[in-house]
Protein backbone atom coordinates (compact mmCIF):
# COMPACT_ATOMS: atom_id res chain seq x y z
CA UNK A 1 0.00 0.00 0.00
CA UNK A 2 1.65 3.23 -1.07
CA UNK A 3 2.64 5.55 2.15
CA UNK A 4 3.96 8.78 2.91
CA UNK A 5 7.38 8.66 4.12
CA UNK A 6 9.95 11.42 5.64
CA UNK A 7 13.22 11.65 6.97
CA UNK A 8 15.08 11.75 9.24
CA UNK A 9 13.14 10.38 11.42
CA UNK A 10 14.75 12.56 13.94
CA UNK A 11 16.84 15.58 14.04
CA UNK A 12 18.79 17.06 16.65
CA UNK A 13 20.42 20.89 15.83
CA UNK A 14 21.30 24.15 17.98
CA UNK A 15 19.81 27.35 18.09
CA UNK A 16 20.42 28.99 14.98
CA UNK A 17 21.26 26.38 12.49
CA UNK A 18 19.08 25.54 9.18
CA UNK A 19 17.12 21.93 8.69
CA UNK A 20 15.90 20.54 5.91
CA UNK A 21 13.12 17.94 6.67
CA UNK A 22 12.04 15.62 3.98
CA UNK A 23 9.18 13.89 2.75
CA UNK A 24 8.47 11.79 -0.15
CA UNK A 25 4.58 12.19 -0.75
CA UNK A 26 1.88 9.17 -2.23
CA UNK A 27 3.22 9.83 -5.90
CA UNK A 28 0.14 10.41 -7.77
CA UNK A 29 -1.14 12.62 -4.99
CA UNK A 30 -1.31 16.26 -6.00
CA UNK A 31 -1.72 18.33 -2.79
CA UNK A 32 1.09 18.64 -0.01
CA UNK A 33 1.27 19.37 3.55
CA UNK A 34 2.95 19.90 6.63
CA UNK A 35 1.67 19.87 10.22
CA UNK A 36 3.71 20.15 13.06
CA UNK A 37 2.96 18.75 16.91
CA UNK A 38 4.80 19.96 20.04
CA UNK A 39 4.47 17.77 22.61
CA UNK A 40 1.95 17.11 24.65
CA UNK A 41 -0.39 19.71 22.36
CA UNK A 42 -2.63 19.30 18.89
CA UNK A 43 -1.57 18.71 15.99
CA UNK A 44 -1.26 22.29 13.43
CA UNK A 45 -1.05 23.50 10.18
CA UNK A 46 1.78 25.04 8.49
CA UNK A 47 1.11 24.74 5.05
CA UNK A 48 -0.39 23.48 1.83
CA UNK A 49 1.34 23.27 -1.49
CA UNK A 50 0.00 22.55 -4.70
CA UNK A 51 1.02 22.83 -8.49
CA UNK A 52 4.50 23.88 -7.57
CA UNK A 53 3.61 26.87 -5.13
CA UNK A 54 2.04 27.42 -1.84
CA UNK A 55 -1.97 27.38 -1.71
CA UNK A 56 -2.08 28.20 1.57
CA UNK A 57 -0.46 28.96 4.84
CA UNK A 58 -0.46 29.92 8.97
CA UNK A 59 0.42 32.32 11.41
CA UNK A 60 3.45 29.91 12.25
CA UNK A 61 4.87 29.55 9.03
CA UNK A 62 6.93 32.70 9.08
CA UNK A 63 10.00 33.91 6.78
CA UNK A 64 12.06 31.14 8.92
CA UNK A 65 10.49 28.83 6.81
CA UNK A 66 10.32 27.50 3.59
CA UNK A 67 8.96 24.44 1.61
CA UNK A 68 10.04 23.45 -2.15
CA UNK A 69 9.50 20.40 -4.36
CA UNK A 70 12.91 20.40 -5.77
CA UNK A 71 11.95 17.01 -7.76
CA UNK A 72 9.24 15.03 -8.91
CA UNK A 73 9.15 13.40 -5.82
CA UNK A 74 10.33 14.88 -3.16
CA UNK A 75 8.67 17.57 -0.71
CA UNK A 76 10.99 19.47 2.17
CA UNK A 77 10.19 21.60 4.82
CA UNK A 78 13.01 24.35 5.66
CA UNK A 79 13.84 26.29 8.78
CA UNK A 80 16.76 28.95 7.71
CA UNK A 81 17.17 29.90 11.46
CA UNK A 82 15.87 27.09 14.35
CA UNK A 83 14.69 28.40 17.51
CA UNK A 84 13.85 26.47 20.85
CA UNK A 85 10.26 26.87 19.99
CA UNK A 86 10.85 24.57 16.66
CA UNK A 87 11.30 21.69 18.73
CA UNK A 88 8.12 19.66 17.45
CA UNK A 89 6.84 16.49 15.82
CA UNK A 90 6.35 17.67 11.96
CA UNK A 91 3.97 15.72 10.26
CA UNK A 92 4.29 15.58 6.29
CA UNK A 93 1.24 14.73 4.40
CA UNK A 94 -0.15 14.20 0.85
CA UNK A 95 -4.20 13.47 -0.80
CA UNK A 96 -5.69 13.72 -3.36
CA UNK A 97 -7.37 16.77 -3.95
CA UNK A 98 -6.91 18.45 -6.97
CA UNK A 99 -8.53 16.03 -8.87
CA UNK A 100 -12.01 16.58 -10.21
CA UNK A 101 -14.11 14.91 -8.14
CA UNK A 102 -11.47 13.87 -5.40
CA UNK A 103 -11.73 14.07 -1.30
CA UNK A 104 -9.25 15.69 0.47
CA UNK A 105 -8.19 12.29 2.60
CA UNK A 106 -4.95 13.37 3.89
CA UNK A 107 -2.11 11.03 4.34
CA UNK A 108 0.40 10.98 6.96
CA UNK A 109 3.79 10.42 6.76
CA UNK A 110 5.14 8.66 10.40
CA UNK A 111 6.88 12.22 11.01
CA UNK A 112 10.34 13.75 12.05
CA UNK A 113 10.94 14.90 15.65
CA UNK A 114 13.26 17.96 15.40
CA UNK A 115 14.97 18.93 19.00
CA UNK A 116 16.32 22.36 19.26
CA UNK A 117 19.07 22.73 22.03
CA UNK B 1 -11.75 31.92 16.08
CA UNK B 2 -12.15 28.64 14.20
CA UNK B 3 -12.47 25.72 16.70
CA UNK B 4 -12.94 21.60 17.07
CA UNK B 5 -13.64 20.34 20.58
CA UNK B 6 -12.84 16.58 21.68
CA UNK B 7 -14.71 15.68 24.44
CA UNK B 8 -13.56 13.38 26.87
CA UNK B 9 -9.95 14.36 26.72
CA UNK B 10 -9.01 10.80 27.91
CA UNK B 11 -11.27 7.84 28.62
CA UNK B 12 -10.03 4.49 30.39
CA UNK B 13 -12.44 1.49 29.69
CA UNK B 14 -12.12 -2.43 29.56
CA UNK B 15 -11.90 -5.06 27.26
CA UNK B 16 -15.30 -5.24 24.99
CA UNK B 17 -16.36 -2.30 26.47
CA UNK B 18 -18.07 0.02 23.41
CA UNK B 19 -17.18 3.74 23.72
CA UNK B 20 -18.63 7.29 21.91
CA UNK B 21 -15.82 9.58 21.84
CA UNK B 22 -17.20 13.62 20.77
CA UNK B 23 -16.23 16.30 18.21
CA UNK B 24 -17.98 19.19 18.25
CA UNK B 25 -16.82 22.38 15.80
CA UNK B 26 -16.94 26.24 14.78
CA UNK B 27 -15.51 26.36 11.24
CA UNK B 28 -16.09 29.06 8.67
CA UNK B 29 -16.61 27.25 5.26
CA UNK B 30 -16.54 23.29 6.16
CA UNK B 31 -15.76 20.89 3.86
CA UNK B 32 -15.53 17.65 6.22
CA UNK B 33 -14.75 15.68 9.24
CA UNK B 34 -12.06 13.67 9.11
CA UNK B 35 -11.74 11.36 12.22
CA UNK B 36 -7.59 9.61 12.63
CA UNK B 37 -5.88 7.42 15.14
CA UNK B 38 -2.88 8.66 16.37
CA UNK B 39 -0.79 5.56 18.18
CA UNK B 40 3.34 6.25 18.68
CA UNK B 41 3.57 8.78 15.26
CA UNK B 42 1.43 9.42 12.51
CA UNK B 43 -2.05 9.93 12.16
CA UNK B 44 -3.85 7.04 10.73
CA UNK B 45 -6.84 8.24 8.71
CA UNK B 46 -9.95 6.38 9.51
CA UNK B 47 -13.11 8.20 8.23
CA UNK B 48 -13.83 11.24 6.32
CA UNK B 49 -17.80 12.45 6.66
CA UNK B 50 -19.05 15.01 4.49
CA UNK B 51 -23.01 14.56 4.64
CA UNK B 52 -25.27 14.70 7.63
CA UNK B 53 -26.70 11.59 9.00
CA UNK B 54 -24.77 8.88 6.82
CA UNK B 55 -23.08 6.49 9.01
CA UNK B 56 -19.80 5.40 8.27
CA UNK B 57 -18.55 1.48 9.21
CA UNK B 58 -15.19 0.08 9.27
CA UNK B 59 -15.33 -3.11 11.11
CA UNK B 60 -16.04 -2.25 14.82
CA UNK B 61 -15.59 1.65 14.18
CA UNK B 62 -18.39 4.10 13.03
CA UNK B 63 -18.82 7.42 12.72
CA UNK B 64 -21.49 10.01 12.00
CA UNK B 65 -21.76 13.95 11.74
CA UNK B 66 -24.31 16.17 12.07
CA UNK B 67 -23.70 19.03 10.22
CA UNK B 68 -26.97 20.95 11.81
CA UNK B 69 -25.90 21.11 15.59
CA UNK B 70 -21.67 20.97 14.42
CA UNK B 71 -20.77 17.80 15.87
CA UNK B 72 -19.46 14.56 14.68
CA UNK B 73 -19.15 11.06 16.93
CA UNK B 74 -16.86 8.16 16.27
CA UNK B 75 -17.95 4.98 18.18
CA UNK B 76 -15.64 2.26 19.25
CA UNK B 77 -18.04 -1.34 20.24
CA UNK B 78 -16.09 -4.36 22.12
CA UNK B 79 -13.01 -2.52 22.10
CA UNK B 80 -9.89 -4.21 22.37
CA UNK B 81 -6.36 -3.33 24.07
CA UNK B 82 -5.48 -2.84 19.95
CA UNK B 83 -7.88 0.13 20.19
CA UNK B 84 -5.84 2.36 22.58
CA UNK B 85 -4.40 5.58 21.10
CA UNK B 86 -5.22 9.30 20.85
CA UNK B 87 -8.39 9.75 18.38
CA UNK B 88 -8.24 13.07 16.58
CA UNK B 89 -10.97 14.80 15.03
CA UNK B 90 -9.82 17.16 12.14
CA UNK B 91 -12.18 19.40 10.37
CA UNK B 92 -11.50 20.34 6.64
CA UNK B 93 -12.19 23.93 5.56
CA UNK B 94 -11.78 26.57 3.21
CA UNK B 95 -10.67 26.09 -0.34
CA UNK B 96 -7.38 24.26 0.13
CA UNK B 97 -8.28 21.89 2.46
CA UNK B 98 -6.31 22.29 5.22
CA UNK B 99 -7.17 20.73 8.23
CA UNK B 100 -7.68 22.07 11.86
CA UNK B 101 -7.44 19.33 14.67
CA UNK B 102 -9.07 19.17 18.04
CA UNK B 103 -6.65 18.21 21.27
CA UNK B 104 -7.50 14.48 20.78
CA UNK B 105 -8.94 11.29 23.03
CA UNK B 106 -6.98 9.17 24.66
CA UNK B 107 -8.18 5.99 25.19
CA UNK B 108 -7.28 3.20 26.71
CA UNK B 109 -8.44 0.10 27.02
CA UNK B 110 -7.71 -2.39 30.04
CA UNK B 111 -6.96 -5.90 29.51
Amino acid sequence: EPEVTQTPSHQVTQMGQEVILRCVPISNHLYFYWYRQILGQKVEFLVSFYNNEISEKSEIFDDQFSVERPDGSNFTLKIRSTKLEDSAMYFCASSEFGRPGSYNEQFFGPGTRLTVL
Amino acid sequence: EDKVVQSPLSLVVHEGDTVTLNCSYEVTNFRSLLWYKQEKKAPTFLFMLTSSGIEKKSGRLSSILDKKELFSILNITATQTGDSAVYLCAVEWGSQGNLIFGKGTKLSVKP
